[in-house]
Formats: structure tokens, sequence, C-alpha cells
């Protein structure tokens, strides 16, 4: 099965700037890549969804890439915003059924 | 649309208990996925069902858990003889069809004591 790298590293960024986060996978490439949010206590969130055959999607502040050279993705959140402060998950596709997650990235946007 | 419920938010158990959690998903939606989330770790997958049909288990499901979806609407996920590794967020989602966005609900936190 996959296994899937996030920084473990919470990432503490100025308001305004732009967050980066980075998923690294070993195996196959998957179909598709997704990022997810999760606030303490809470359940996931959909936010973005990669197929393998895409480099980049977007969705108002927030870019997604996917390199299936590299097996690496990247989230970014342009103009950071304290509501942003969350943690931020890292998923791939497997069988096409359920979804391997990675540990998790946590963002703290400092006013 | 009224999102993925789950019930009860919170449980807390005697070690040895049974329990039982149960999950609404999103009307229409097909697939319905069981996942358990420990503190500082990601989701993993327990179970998944297409319509009223278990197509898959992990290797995580013990015997002493157990889920169903008898109906193809709502699932129930049991756990008999509670340990305190049991502890966990219990999180349901669910999806339109195989390959599509998977939708979380809040979760069920559960204490073992």
């Amino acid at each position: 099965s996959q296994k899937i790298e996030q920084n473990s590293e919470a990432l503490n960024i100025q308001e305004g700037k732009t967050a980066t986060l980075t998923c690294n996978y070993t195996n196959y490439s998957p179909a598709y890549l997704q990022w997810y949010r999760q606030d303490p206590g809470r359940g996931p969130v959909f936010l973005l969804l990669i197929r393998e055959n895409e480099k980049e999607k977007r969705k108002e502040r927030l870019k997604v890439t996917f390199d299936t050279t590299l097996k690496q993705s990247l989230f970014h959140i342009t103009a950071s915003q304290p509501a942003d402060s969350a943690t931020y998950l890292c998923a791939l596709t497997e069988g096409n059924n359920r979804l391997a997650f990675g540990k998790g990235n946590q963002v703290v946007v400092i006013p | 649309d009224t999102g993925v419920s789950q019930d009860p938010r919170h449980k807390i158990t005697k070690r040895g208990q049974n329990v039982t959690f149960r999950c609404d998903p999103i009307s229409e939606h097909n697939r319905l996925y069981w996942y358990r989330q420990t503190l500082g770790q990601g989701p993993e997958f327990l179970t998944y069902f297409q319509n009223e049909a278990q197509l898959e288990k992990s290797r995580l499901l013990s015997d002493r858990f157990s889920a169903e979806r008898p109906k193809g609407s709502f699932s129930t996920l049991e756990i008999q003889r509670t340990e305190q590794g049991d502890s966990a967020m219990y999180l349901c989602a669910s999806s339109r069809t195989s390959g599509d966005t998977q939708y979380f609900g809040p979760g069920t936190r559960l204490t073992v004591l």
C-alpha cells in the first residue's frame, strides 16, 4: 500500500503570505489525489481533487499541483488568512474505492 | 443536501462494553465508508459499502467490529468488548459512485476507559 508523507512540523505563516504544503507518495501514481481540511474535533472537509492527467487545479485562493514523475503534490494557500489555520490532509485513492491519507500538516496563520 | 450525519458525536464507555454508532450518508449516495482516526494521524480505512453490500474490509477491522447497511441507506458500526485501543474518532463518508469525492461526517469520538 502507499506510504504518504506530509511534513509533520506545523507551518507558521504570516497573514497575507502564501502557504505551501507538500505531499509525497512512494508507490504507484493514483488516478487522482485529494486535499482535505480538518479542524480540531471535526471531520475532514473536501477542498480539491486533481486527476493524474492534470498538472494544476485552482479554487479561489487554493491551488494544487500534481507531478507524477516526482510522485508529489503541492498545495498552496495564497493570501492566507487566520481562518485558514487548520490541518490539511492529502489523500490518495487505492483500488479506486478507498482513500489513503497522510498524517496531515498543520497550518497556523499569524495575524 | 444535508450532508453526512453521525450519531452520537461522543461516546464514553468502559472496557468490555459494546458500542454502536450510526451514519446517515448524503441521500442518493451509493457508497458509504468507515474510517478511524487517532490523534496525530490521518484517517485509516476500515470498510465500505456499495448500497447494502459490504465490499471490502480492512485488516484493521478485527472480529470485534461489525458494520451493516441493511437497506442501503444508513449504516451502523458496532464494536463488541471494547478495548482501550479502540479509543479514536470514527468517521463516516459517502460518495455518489466509485471514484467520486468522498464527503465526511463530523465523526463519533469514542473514549474507552
